[in-house]
């Protein structure tokens, strides 16, 4: 089955920095990368997601690129602020499954 | 649209007592996940159903956990006896049918948080 890999675990960044989250899969099937923010207390939120027909999309000032050869997805986030502090996840999603494998999620603190 | 709703949030019980825990996902959504998220750790699919069938429980331990999806809309996902090793968020989450080669987003409920003590 697909294995997702996620680092760093934990990234301490200072306000207005940009951070960068990468996740690696080992299934060539997979095809759909979603990002999830999840905050205290609360279930994972969508932020962002992306289809493996395309290299790159962006939302505001969050990114997210994909690496097909490398099977590689990255999650940018730029100018940062207190309120993106929160646990972030990666998934992949195989063609023709409605399954989602998730990465062991990373801690992100934005030091205001 | 509303979304995923989940009952109780939190529930605080002791080793080898029982729980439930209850789902209603998005309507018109034929999919409908139970996830287990241990402290620190991913999401770990328990149970894939596709309207009332079961779609994958191969990582749902079956001696104590069970699921149901009557009439392929609510969910409830029961566990008896609980270990104190069960202390996690259980994530309820839906998506609608795959129409395109790629995935469908799936949206999650807030958790029901289980202590066993």
């Amino acid at each position: 089955g697909e294995n997702v890999e996620q680092h760093p675990s934990t990234l301490s960044v200072q306000e207005g920095d940009s951070a960068v989250i990468k996740c690696t899969y080992s299934d060539s099937a997979s095809n759909y990368f979603p990002w999830y923010k999840q905050e205290l207390g609360k279930g994972p939120q969508l932020i962002i997601d992306i289809r493996s027909n395309v290299g790159e999309k962006k939302d505001q000032r969050i990114a997210v690129t994909l690496n097909k050869t490398a099977k590689h997805f990255s999650l940018h986030i730029t100018e940062t602020q207190p309120e993106d502090s929160a646990v972030y996840f990666c998934a992949a999603s195989p063609y023709n499954f409605n399954k989602f494998y998730f990465g062991s999620g990373t801690k992100l603190n934005v030091k205001p | 649209e509303a979304g995923v709703a989940q009952s109780p949030r939190y529930k605080i019980i002791e080793k080898r007592q029982s729980v439930a825990f209850w789902c209603n996902p998005i309507s018109g959504h034929a999919t409908l996940y139970w996830y287990q998220q241990i402290l620190g750790q991913g999401p770990k699919l328990l149970i894939q159903f596709q309207n009332n069938g079961v779609v994958d429980d191969s990582q749902l331990p079956k001696d104590r956990f069970s699921a149901e999806r009557l009439k392929g809309v609510d969910s409830t996902l029961k566990i008896q006896p609980a270990k104190l090793e069960d202390s996690a968020v259980y994530l309820c989450a839906s998506s609608s049918p795959r129409r395109t080669p790629f995935g469908n987003t799936i949206y999650f409920g807030e958790g029901s948080w289980l202590t066993v003590v």
